[in-house]
């Protein structure tokens, strides 16, 4: 079955760690992106990938890093600089990053920072 | 910048009744795209309908349909029939081609959607 994996499902860190977030996809695209969702609110766009070795910050960048070695993989890493981290965070990926295609998501996870 | 109103934050109906769903966008682009994802409470977004900016058909899917006005900036999204299964919360996004190459999705907050029996 083609799609997306999220690993894990639910992240427990203490502050002060850093803390990765793996993304995996195997429908072939070649555009991948990391949002971050809090409570009552949309979807924000955190990094995003067109290609691989190739990545840009999103609107809200800070505290986050990324690498993209991999097509099929988007790793993203949650700093101890990140001030808020405790979201539930959104890995999607499109046939290409023009916006002609839509964003397909995986099942996301859920960090909870204390 | 552009922006997505989803201004009903909650809305509650009963099984089978008729449910409109608004969006609003603001963008200068003369191209773009809309999307309506709906995230149920396992948390995923599913992706429902991508409609072009020169494309104002309505469209019709099932117990889905959407209508989109460009005079308005309007992209509604109506769910006839409601079922206890069409609970979630339903996002509408739009494009925006970005200045370093690539695009992303600027999505409303969300309509929370509950359907009761």
């Amino acid at each position: 079955d083609g799609g997306i994996t999220q690993s894990p499902k639910y992240l427990f860190r203490k502050e002060g760690q850093n803390v990765t977030l793996s993304c995996e996809q195997n429908l072939n695209h070649d555009a991948m992106y990391w949002y971050r969702q809090d409570p009552g609110q949309g979807l924000r766009l955190i990094y995003y990938s067109q290609i691989v070795n190739d990545f840009q910050k999103g609107d809200i960048a800070e505290g986050y890093s990324v690498s993209r070695e991999k097509k099929e993989s988007f790793p993203l890493t949650v700093t101890s600089a990140q001030k808020n981290p405790t979201a539930f965070y959104l890995c999607a990926s499109s046939i290409d990053g023009t916006g002609d295609y839509e964003q397909y998501f995986g099942p996301g996870t859920r960090l909870t920072v204390t | 910048a552009q922006k997505v109103t989803q201004a009903q934050t909650e809305i509650s109906v009963v099984e089978k009744e008729d449910v409109t769903l608004d969006c609003v966008y603001e963008t200068r682009d003369t191209t773009y795209y809309l999307f309506w994802y709906k995230q149920p409470p396992s948390g995923e977004l599913v992706f429902l309908i991508r409609r072009n900016s020169f494309d104002e058909q309505n469209e019709i899917s099932g117990r889905y349909s959407w209508n989109f006005q460009k005079s308005t900036s309007s992209f509604n999204f109506t769910i006839t029939a409601s079922q206890v299964v069409d609970s979630a919360v339903y996002f509408c996004a739009l494009s925006e081609t970005l200045t370093g190459g690539g695009n992303k999705l600027t999505f409303g907050t969300g309509t929370q959607l509950k359907v009761e029996l």
